[in-house]
């Protein structure tokens, strides 16, 4: 079997850094996605890939940027944290558009 | 967008009891819908998924989706406090574009 691994597991920012996560998956999977997880709330898409170098906007997407350099690895960048706050960012990936597997999460606080 | 909501947003019942998760989409033409369960500090996974109105059986879980009335429901059968999470329901419009997650029910099954 596969896994999807995102790194760091916890990340402390700060106010107005730029914070870059990363998911890196091994089921050859051609479709990631970036979610975002506030406490009590569903998922909300930020980003998602279909191929290599390609990029599609989710609901969330600004204050976000992607990248997709290769068919495994898929980085979020935020680019300009805000202060106090407080989310889990999931990276999952899929064959086509079903079967979703999801990774273990990137835990953000920013200070 | 595709609008996914959920209810009850929390809900206790104790075990051997059945539970019954609801959840109601804006897009009758939506092409699949998935339930997933997430545990405290881990990623969704994904338990059950149908596409065609009736229902779809898998052990002790049962989903029912009728398109006409936008509504699917996941009951499970024999609720164990292992069966306690977060369950989430997922809806992928029928666009070939990203699944879209509602808030999610937090189930509780005590013993």
């Amino acid at each position: 079997g596969g896994i999807i691994t995102q790194t760091p597991k916890f990340l402390i920012g700060q106010e107005g850094q730029k914070l870059t996560l990363k998911c890196q998956q091994n089921f050859n999977h051609d479709t990631m996605y970036w979610y975002r997880q506030d406490s009590g709330k569903g998922l909300r898409l930020i980003y998602y890939s279909i191929t290599e170098n390609d990029l599609q906007k989710g609901d969330l997407s600004e204050g976000y940027d992607a990248s997709r350099e290769k068919k495994s690895s898929f980085s979020l960048t935020v680019t300009s944290a805000q202060k106090n706050e407080m989310a889990v960012f999931l990276c999952a990936s899929s064959a086509g558009f079903s079967d979703y597997t999801f990774g273990s999460g990137t835990r953000l606080l920013v200070i | 967008q595709e609008k996914v909501q959920q209810s009850p947003e929390s809900l206790i019942v104790p075990e051997g009891a059945m539970s019954s998760l609801n959840c109601t989409f804006s897009n009758s033409a939506s092409q699949s819908i998935w339930w997933y369960q997430q545990h405290p500090g881990k990623g969704p996974e994904a338990l059950i998924s149908i596409f065609s109105n009736g229902n779809k059986k898998e052990g002790r879980l049962t989903v029912y989706l009728n398109r006409a009335s936008l509504h699917v429901s996941l009951h499970i059968r024999d609720s164990q406090p292992s069966d306690s999470a977060v369950y989430l329901c997922a809806v992928s419009p029928n666009n070939n574009n990203a699944p879209r997650f509602g808030a999610g029910t937090k189930l509780s099954v005590k013993p």
